[in-house]
């Protein structure tokens, strides 16, 4: 069965520092791959997809971006955090309308 | 534009009692997920479904294609159910998975 393994579980950051997350998925290849936000209180807000190697859409804008450097491999970035990046960010994977999902990372930026 | 709106946004229930939370979507879809997400964040898919109706233990997950509504409902509803449960629809033609708000659930003993 499809799975992701999303690191690190939690992570608090000063304003300013950089940020790399990433997600790798097992079980399946070529699937849909998205990053989530969730603000406290809120629901969750789509961030970036991808459909394939290097290929990335951005939803809304913002201080984050997102690589595809491999099939298997999304990743999370941001040069420069700023507080409001502040939240908890969901790796998430589908495959045929199957969706499976990363265990998150609760990210504080101090 | 592809939409998915949650109700209730809040439920609150006495353990025992048979839950009903709502989804609709505002366009075709070829697949709907209904998701628990516990507080510390972790999200379990339920059920994907695409018509009719599926069932799991206590869950019972039904999509009403015609109508663009789906229900989740939880039979005899335990305090450990206590969670925000998240439709999400794949839309036809879409590349993207499309979360609803989340309906947050808490069963008091």
């Amino acid at each position: 069965s499809q799975t992701i393994h999303q690191w690190p579980a939690t992570l608090v950051q000063p304003v300013g520092s950089p940020l790399s997350l990433e997600c790798t998925v097992e079980g399946t290849s070529n699937p849909n791959l998205y990053w989530y936000r969730q603000a406290a209180g809120r629901g969750l807000q789509l961030l970036f997809y991808s459909v394939g190697i290097g290929q990335i859409s951005s939803e809304v804008p913002q201080n984050l971006s997102a690589s595809r450097p491999q099939d298997r491999q999304f990743i999370l970035s941001s040069k420069k955090l700023l507080l409001s990046d502040s939240g908890f960010y969901l790796c998430a994977g589908e495959r045929d309308t199957e969706a499976f999902f990363g265990q998150g990372t609760r990210l504080t930026v101090v | 534009k592809n939409e998915v709106e949650q109700s209730p946004q809040n439920l609150t229930a006495q353990e025992g009692e048979f839950i009903t939370i709502n989804c609709s979507y505002s366009v075709g879809i070829s697949a709907l997920h209904w998701l628990q997400q516990h507080p510390g964040g972790g999200i379990v898919s339920l059920f994907m479904l695409s018509s009719g109706k599926k069932k799991h233990g206590r869950l019972i997950a039904t999509i009403n294609i015609q109508e663009k509504h789906s229900s989740l409902h939880i039979t005899a509803s335990h305090p450990r159910d206590s969670a925000v449960y998240i439709c999400a629809a794949h839309f036809q033609g879409a590349q993207k998975l499309v979360f609803g708000q989340g309906t947050r659930l808490t069963i008091n003993p």
